[in-house]
């Protein structure tokens, strides 16, 4: 059973650009959690999602920061007009439904230059 | 906002010591779990704690969770190498669909000399 996948690992982006950031779910999750893991800084929740719906998106950034779950495909996590501080490790979590436990995913190192 | 406060932040110690570390909150959650980070890598679940007083055991690693929910404690007994990487405890607070919502500590950076 393929554990939570990430891609890509490894993203550079020049300043203004746009990250996509793709995760697929363990086999049977339907939920997905994003976290977020800045340098020195501890993981920070930024928004769970079920299928087609956003159920809480209090850790998301006000701007420029999007999420998505459809009902076919990967849950993607998208930022417009990257910044410096956007640099950071971004975590794909998930869960089957009613479950506490969340399965993490290897990451996404973003890197803004 | 609930916060979880971890301690210590590092740990050293020899092969074969004991170790304890600890998570507390002033905050109520519904239940707690203590993952595992190696560098470049995502969390790994340990283990999911969800009654106060309850204890679990896995291998040479015990974890509690306090009696009213706020805190909880991991204990590694005859520390190995490979217990060395970065521990994370995390809270849910539970109720509706904040449950998803979990709070992480700052995490224990343990490193086990050979």
């Amino acid at each position: 059973n393929a554990g939570v996948m990430q891609n890509p690992r490894h993203l550079v982006r020049r300043r203004g650009q746009e990250a996509r950031l793709r995760c697929s779910p363990m086999k049977g999750h339907s939920h997905v959690y994003w976290y977020r893991q800045l340098p020195e800084e501890g993981l920070k929740f930024m928004v769970y999602l079920q299928k087609e719906n956003i159920i809480d998106e209090s850790g998301m950034p006000k701007e420029r920061f999007s999420a998505e779950f459809p009902k076919e495909g990967p849950s993607i996590l998208r930022i417009q007009q990257v910044v410096r501080g956007d640099s950071a490790a971004y975590f794909c979590a998930s869960s089957p439904r009613g479950a506490v436990e969340q399965y993490f995913g290897p990451g996404t190192r973003l890197t803004v230059t | 906002t609930q916060l979880l406060e971890q301690s210590p932040q590092f740990l050293s110690i020899q092969e074969g010591e004991n170790l304890t570390v600890y998570c507390n909150s002033s905050s109520v959650f519904s239940s707690l779990q203590w993952y595992r980070q190696e560098p470049g890598e995502g969390p790994v679940l340990l283990v999911t704690v969800v009654t106060g007083g309850e204890v679990k055991k896995l291998k040479r690693l015990t974890f509690q969770f306090g009696d009213a929910r706020k805190d909880s404690s991991l204990h590694i007994t005859a520390a190995q190498p490979g217990d060395t990487g970065l521990y994370l405890c995390a809270g849910s607070p539970g109720g509706g669909t904040s449950y998803g919502k979990l709070t992480f500590g700052q995490g224990t950076i343990l490193t086990v000399h050979p």
